[in-house]
């Protein structure tokens, strides 16, 4: 199975301030990545696909990036309604499976 | 718009059967597949395999083989997630959700299990 890493565990920062995470996997998964949000209690949203394909309705401060085995997602400007957690996960074949998560908290 | 909507909180004890549902709306529901995927209290996301709606085939991942079995109700949009012999472990919140080519793009609003004597 291919493994997903993602770094930071946890995250710390201020409203307007610009982060990212990063997700290394474990073999070459070409452009099959995606990343979700999900905020305490609630299910996870699709934020990008492939990589870099925003989801429908989602704000053009997120931006994915990456290929092969190393993919990031930033967060341009920071905003209030941004802070939960993050997780990548691959769609290339099955098992798909998620990195461990990023919990971004308000500073 | 697309939704799936789960049903409510279980309480079960150790050794009973659980058996949650995610009922389908605004799309065909044959045309995607559907993903399970199960979060311990606190911890990250798992995937626990998927059904194709239209022929029916389950697939579990390796940890979800045994005990755990997926089915659907076409006619009604709808997928099931079974749990039998359950155990303490077991205990999480489990959300259904729409797999479009192999990107899971819609999300149940989750259901909450928990197992306990």
């Amino acid at each position: 199975d291919i493994q997903m890493t993602q770094s930071p565990a946890s995250l710390s920062a201020s409203v307007g301030e610009t982060v990212t995470i990063t997700c290394r996997a474990s073999e070459n998964i070409y452009s099959y990545l995606a990343w979700y949000q999900q905020k305490q209690g609630k299910s996870p949203q699709l934020l990008v696909y492939n990589a870099k394909t925003l989801a429908e309705g989602v704000p053009s401060r997120f931006s994915g990036s990456g290929s092969g085995t190393q993919f990031s997602l930033k967060i341009n400007s920071l905003q209030p309604e941004d802070f939960g957690s993050y997780y990548c996960q691959h769609h290339y074949g099955t098992p798909p499976t998620f990195g461990g998560g990023t919990k971004l908290e308000i500073k | 718009q697309i939704q799936l909507v789960q049903s409510g909180p279980e309480l079960k004890k150790p050794g009973e059967t659980v058996k949650i549902s995610c009922k389908a709306s605004g799309y065909t529901f044959t045309n995607y597949g559907m993903n399970w995927v199960k979060q311990a209290p606190g911890k990250g996301l798992k995937w626990m395999g998927w059904i194709n709606t239209y022929t029916g085939e389950p697939t579990y991942a390796d940890d979800f083989k045994g005990r755990f079995a997926f089915s659907l109700e076409t006619s009604a949009s709808t997928a099931y997630l079974q749990i039998n012999n359950l155990k303490n472990e077991d205990t999480a919140t489990y959300f259904c959700a729409r797999w479009a080519t192999m990107i899971t793009d819609y999300w149940g609003q989750g259901t909450t299990l928990t197992v306990s004597s």
